[in-house]
């Protein structure tokens, strides 16, 4: 049974590029989060995808925009690249996005800007 | 808003009990417990639910009191494999995202 995967495992850019990160989550899951992890901080959420519509957005600036497939995976697109964007990017997934159920986080990609 | 957690870190020898505590100032539906081994993905170790009991995972056990939006998170006889770093993540009413603590560094020695 195949976990959250994520692709690429590290991506290095440089400022004002674009970068797209993709998830593939759980076998059985239709609900994907993304979370950005700077070092020696907890994940803070992103965005999260359900029915390929966005439903609940964090503090995040327009820069950072998402997308969900009819399979339920999903892809985060990052534009006009800061240095702060460096991090740990996870995507996590769950099923329907209800409270009583575990999120399933991946290996993340870590990104980096020079 | 993002939840508080004390303390921010914390040495054992094997066989020695901690507590991880958990608090938000807002009201609570949720809160979800992980673990984060160094370069790895954090593990979900449990939930508890406004109005749940408390859970248990192996010797780790949480509690989630709700009058006082805090939730505290045990380690009891802890072994090595417990060192890591435990995040609370917190799910306010009618709201579907975690909001995530700064972590608490948990070092278990020999």
């Amino acid at each position: 049974d195949a976990g959250v995967t994520q692709s690429p495992t590290h991506l290095i850019k440089t400022r004002g590029q674009q970068v797209t990160l993709r998830c593939s989550p759980k076998s059985g899951h239709d609900t994907v989060s993304w979370y950005q992890q700077a070092l020696g901080q907890g994940p803070q959420f992103i965005f999260q995808y359900y029915e390929e519509e966005e439903r609940q957005r964090g503090n995040f600036p327009d820069r950072f925009s998402g997308h969900q497939f009819p399979n339920y995976s999903s892809e985060l697109n990052v534009n006009a690249l800061l240095l702060g964007d460096s991090a740990l990017y996870l995507c996590a997934s769950s099923s329907q996005g209800l409270s009583n159920q575990p999120q399933h986080f991946g290996d993340g990609t870590r990104l980096s800007i020079l | 808003q993002q939840p508080v957690q004390s303390p921010q870190a914390v040495i054992l020898r094997e066989g020695e009990d901690a507590v991880i505590n958990c608090s938000s100032s807002k009201a609570l539906y949720s809160v979800h417990w992980y673990r984060q081994k160094h370069g790895e993905a954090p593990v979900f170790l449990m939930i508890l639910l406004k109005g749940g009991e408390q859970k248990g995972h192996e010797k780790i056990s949480a509690s989630f009191n709700e009058k006082k939006q805090q939730s505290s998170l045990y380690l009891t006889a802890s072994q090595l494999s417990y060192s890591g770093t435990y995040f609370c993540g917190t799910e306010l009413v009618n709201d579907y995202k975690l909001s995530f603590g700064a972590g608490t560094t948990v070092t278990v020695r020999a």
